[in-house]
């Protein structure tokens, strides 16, 4: 069964530049979550899709950020503007939607590293 | 989400088994405990999660005292691909309305194994 993949891997911008991140979960997955790590600082949650609804958004950082996930497959985030504090590695995981009292485990991507010049 | 607390860094003997301690004294009821690592600058990997009692799957082991106050992750025979950062996590599963459904990581252990 293959993993969350992600694409690209790597990125490099300039300021001002637009890039759209792509994340394909685990076949089956309904939930899909974006975290991000900027240096030195620890992984922070961004958002987080049930199918193709944004369930929480609580940790995006402004409206430069754009997810979606049409038709609740793969999922989008775009930067439009980029900025200088937008470098990072944007990581996308996945997990089933699993019974009330079960414990769902998700499972991570390899990451998008964005350096935006 | 209940905080967790764990030491910073910690070295372990390639062969030995890796202790690596967390703190979540004010875990709730239906908090869950996680472990995560993240090798270098790859994505984080799953590793074992549990609610009250001890677990045991291919890659660890994980003890969880009566109390729930604290958990012990234990990697058996530690070898140098087991050094990484691991992040103990407590969370709750259940699925309504301001039930957060994230992770959240803290700082986590860097675990040095040495040849």
């Amino acid at each position: 069964e293959a993993g969350v993949t992600q694409f690209p891997s790597h990125s490099v911008i300039e300021k001002g530049q637009t890039v759209t991140l792509r994340c394909d979960p685990i076949s089956g997955h309904d939930n899909l979550y974006w975290y991000r790590r900027v240096m030195g600082k620890e992984i922070k949650f961004l958002l987080h899709f049930v199918k193709e609804s944004k369930q929480d958004e609580s940790g995006m950082p402004n409206n430069r950020f754009l997810a979606e996930r049409t038709g609740g497959t793969y999922s989008t985030l775009k930067v439009q503007p980029a900025e200088l504090e937008d470098s990072g590695v944007y990581f996308c995981a996945s997990s089933q939607d699993g019974s009330r009292w079960v414990a769902d485990t998700q499972y991570f991507g390899p990451g998008t590293r964005l350096t935006v010049l | 989400d209940a905080k967790t607390t764990q030491p910073p860094s910690m070295d372990c003997a390639e062969g030995r088994a890796a202790n690596l301690p967390c703190n979540h004294s004010t875990i709730s009821g239906n908090e869950y405990v996680y472990w995560y690592r993240q090798i270098h600058s790859q994505g984080p990997q799953y590793i074992i999660h549990g609610l009250k009692n001890n677990e045991t799957n291919e890659m660890a082991s994980l003890i969880i005292t009566e109390d729930r106050k604290s958990s012990t992750l234990i990697l058996p025979h530690a070898t140098l691909r087991d050094t990484a950062v691991y992040y103990c996590i407590v969370r709750v599963p259940l699925i309504s309305s301001g039930s957060a459904r994230q992770l959240t990581f803290g700082s986590g252990t860097q675990l040095t194994v040495l040849p």
